[in-house]
């Protein structure tokens, strides 16, 4: 089977721009999670969907969004981005059924530079 | 709350040497415990898991880890470090927010000839 796909994976953005990235999941997979790696925050949980809804969602401003697709890819969207945006991003896959917590498998990232 | 905390952003072995990174949790509910290991410009591999089947779990490349309930730790393990090791260890929890996975800070492991 094939793994996470994530594209692109390295962009450079100017402030104030926005940037959607993609990922595709494993075949199977509907869960869809984002995280964003930074070296000053670590690894942080964005957001997760199911099924084309947000099951869960993180502690970061509305300017992060997403969204799933019946096919269960998914796009991240960040609007007017700002220098500490500079991250790299991660979306992740699982089975995830109903309510359940499930092995998640890493994309590559996509390595995003605003400046 | 669940929280994960890594106890030493760097760890040193010499190459043959015992690998043990420590990792302590907190969570409300019964745990899912994963290791993942990180290579330069790359993405999160998984290592290994904990369900709450056996408490010892084997992952890939020869390591193991632990659960220890009443320690709330579930350290990785190593007999015998290779070169090859040499990457940055994440362990992470879920459970508590469902499919959430909430990561320590990481540990980068480096290992002398």
């Amino acid at each position: 089977k094939a793994g996470v796909t994530q594209t692109p994976r390295y962009l450079i953005k100017t402030r104030g721009q926005q940037v959607t990235l993609s990922c595709s999941p494993i075949s199977g997979h509907r869960s869809v999670s984002w995280y964003q790696q930074t070296p000053g925050q670590g690894l942080q949980f964005l957001f997760e969907y199911f099924s084309e809804t947000q099951r869960n969602k993180g502690n970061f401003p509305g300017r992060f969004s997403g969204r799933q697709f019946s096919n269960s890819r998914s796009e991240m969207n960040v609007s007017t981005l700002e220098l500490g945006d500079s991250a790299l991003y991660l979306c992740a896959s699982s089975l995830a059924y109903e309510g359940r917590t499930d092995t998640q498998y890493f994309g590559p990232g996509t390595r995003l530079t605003v400046l | 709350a669940q929280s994960v905390t890594q106890l030493g952003s760097h760890v040193s072995v010499s190459e043959g040497a015992l690998v043990l990174l420590r990792c302590y949790y907190s969570s409300s509910v019964p745990p899912y415990l994963f290791w993942y290991v990180q290579y330069p410009n790359q993405g999160l591999q998984l290592l290994l898991k904990y369900t709450s089947a056996a408490t010892l779990v084997k992952g890939i490349n020869g390591f193991e880890a632990e659960f220890k309930k009443s320690e709330t730790s579930f350290h990785l393990t190593k007999p015998s470090a290779h070169m090859s090791d040499a990457a940055e260890y994440f362990c992470a929890v879920s459970g508590d927010a469902g499919n959430m996975l909430t990561f320590g800070g990481g540990t980068r492991l480096m290992v002398k000839p």
